[in-house]
């Protein structure tokens, strides 16, 4: 079982539509990222939080600490809203082992016009 | 600010050869981190610089290997290169450590090896 699990694994919605992607994970994490990736490659980092709720234009991130589960959320849905979407943890580990990023396989959201 | 910049940006290699990607960071950042992306693992992290000293490391084999120099720019070096390291390779900066701060991404080096 992967340590970091993302749903759904594809997504396609019409323009205007309210989009929820989740994010369980099973160890214990010190940040939660969430990440978009357009066709082409070039990553840019939405989020990054600890607790509670960000928001950023139609953009709105959670983290539920004790269920160890995220959601990303797009209202008003655009088609250029369609991209990869990444949850990754930041998982420390002590003092004398090597901290760690785990990635989700992403959500691939396509946003029809 | 200018954002982080990768070289090369496509790369065509062979079996055994050997290859240097380099990534230079936002202006002020002191960590580098590099991941691999392949379709079929995704991403995963290969490890962070923090200046100049090695941080965190993932679970690749000692084949790939990096540096980081005083102006924080970072080498990620791949020796005896096989099929399988085909792929797009990222690098990301931060100002604290990646893992637990906001990374900004380089727009990647996508690695062919034939």
């Amino acid at each position: 079982k992967n340590e970091v699990e993302q749903s759904p694994q594809n997504l396609t919605a019409q323009e205007g539509e309210f989009i929820t992607i989740n994010c369980s994970y099973s160890v214990g994490i010190s940040a939660l990222h969430w990440l978009q990736q357009h066709p082409g490659g070039g990553i840019v980092s939405l989020f990054m939080l600890s607790s509670g709720k960000k928001k950023h234009g139609r953009l709105i991130a959670t983290i539920n600490i004790q269920e160890k589960h995220s959601s990303l959320h797009i209202t008003a849905s655009h088609p250029r809203d369609s991209a990869v979407y990444i949850c990754a943890v930041g998982v420390h580990r002590g003092e004398d082992r090597d901290d760690k990023i785990i990635f989700g396989k992403g959500t691939r959201l396509h946003i029809l016009p | 600010k200018a954002g982080v910049t990768q070289t090369p940006r496509y790369l065509i290699k062979t079996r055994g050869q050997q290859v240097t990607l380099s990534c230079s960071p936002i202006s002020g950042h002191r960590s580098v981190s590099w991941y691999q992306q392949t379709p079929g693992q995704g991403l995963q992290f290969l490890f962070e610089y923090f200046s100049e000293t090695q941080r965190n490391k993932g679970n690749f084999p000692g084949r790939f290997s990096g540096r980081q120099f005083s102006n924080s720019r970072s080498e990620m070096n791949v020796s005896t290169l096989e099929l399988g390291d085909s792929a797009l390779y990222l690098c990301a900066s931060s100002f604290g450590t990646g893992v637990h701060n906001e990374q900004f991404f380089g727009p990647g080096t996508r690695l062919t090896v034939l």
